[in-house]
């Protein structure tokens, strides 16, 4: 089944301790992206990928790091994460940047 | 920023009937591509449409189509025969031509009433 997947799915944790969310797709898919979605301000996207080791910063970039080492994982690191980082967090993959986009679950970040 | 507005952040419609929901976008490029995405209650983001701006002909799928006016910078989503399903959050969203960034609306709460 062509999935993306993400983990963990909830996750509460606390000022100062780094995290990593996983991504993967199964698709072969080139295009590989992160948002963040927040009531009233909708989805914004963090940081994006061409393909391996290409990656680019989105809107919203502050306080995360990404990696594409290989062409299905691209996951969303947060090195010292604060309370505003606190959110619903989905990864996304498309075949290329304009084809639809396939959406992870989502994962629900809380830092207190 | 690219900006993208969706001026009504809830609608609701009853089952059967037909709903427009309005998204207006910001820019001076020519050339683009315009998407509406779907997030049901499930959280699941589902692409509904996609418009290539260079393409004059009105996007379709089924009972979902947009009217695209170019120049009124305009791309409303029109859901026809709505059913308790349609319920949801739907996400306007931009990206250019020759970009890789994508841009969304802060979403239009549509819910069926019985």
């Amino acid at each position: 089944e062509a999935q993306v997947t993400q983990n963990p799915r909830y996750l509460i944790t606390v000022t100062g301790k780094k995290l990593t969310v996983t991504c993967s797709q199964n698709m072969n898919h080139e295009y590989m992206s992160w948002y963040r979605q927040d009531p009233g301000l909708g989805l914004r996207q963090i940081y994006y990928s061409m393909n391996v080791e290409v990656t680019d910063k989105g809107d919203v970039p502050e306080g995360y790091k990404v990696s594409r080492k290989e062409k299905r994982n691209f996951p969303l690191i947060l090195e010292s994460p604060s309370p505003n980082q606190t959110s619903l967090y989905f990864c996304a993959s498309s075949a290329d940047r304009a084809d639809t986009q396939y959406f992870g679950p989502g994962t629900r970040l809380t830092v207190l | 920023a690219q900006t993208v507005t969706q001026s009504q952040p809830e609608m609701s419609v009853q089952e059967a009937e037909t709903v427009t929901l309005s998204c207006t976008y910001d820019t001076s490029e020519n050339n683009y591509y315009l998407f509406w995405y779907k997030q049901p209650p499930s959280r699941q983001m589902i692409l509904v449409i996609r418009q290539e701006a260079y393409k004059q002909q009105n996007a379709t799928e089924n009972r979902f189509s947009v009217n695209f006016q170019k120049a009124a910078k305009s791309f409303s989503l029109k859901i026809s025969d709505s059913q308790l399903g349609d319920t949801a959050m739907y996400f306007c969203a931009f990206m250019f031509y020759t970009g890789n960034q994508f841009y969304f609306g802060t979403g239009t709460s549509l819910t069926v009433i019985p």
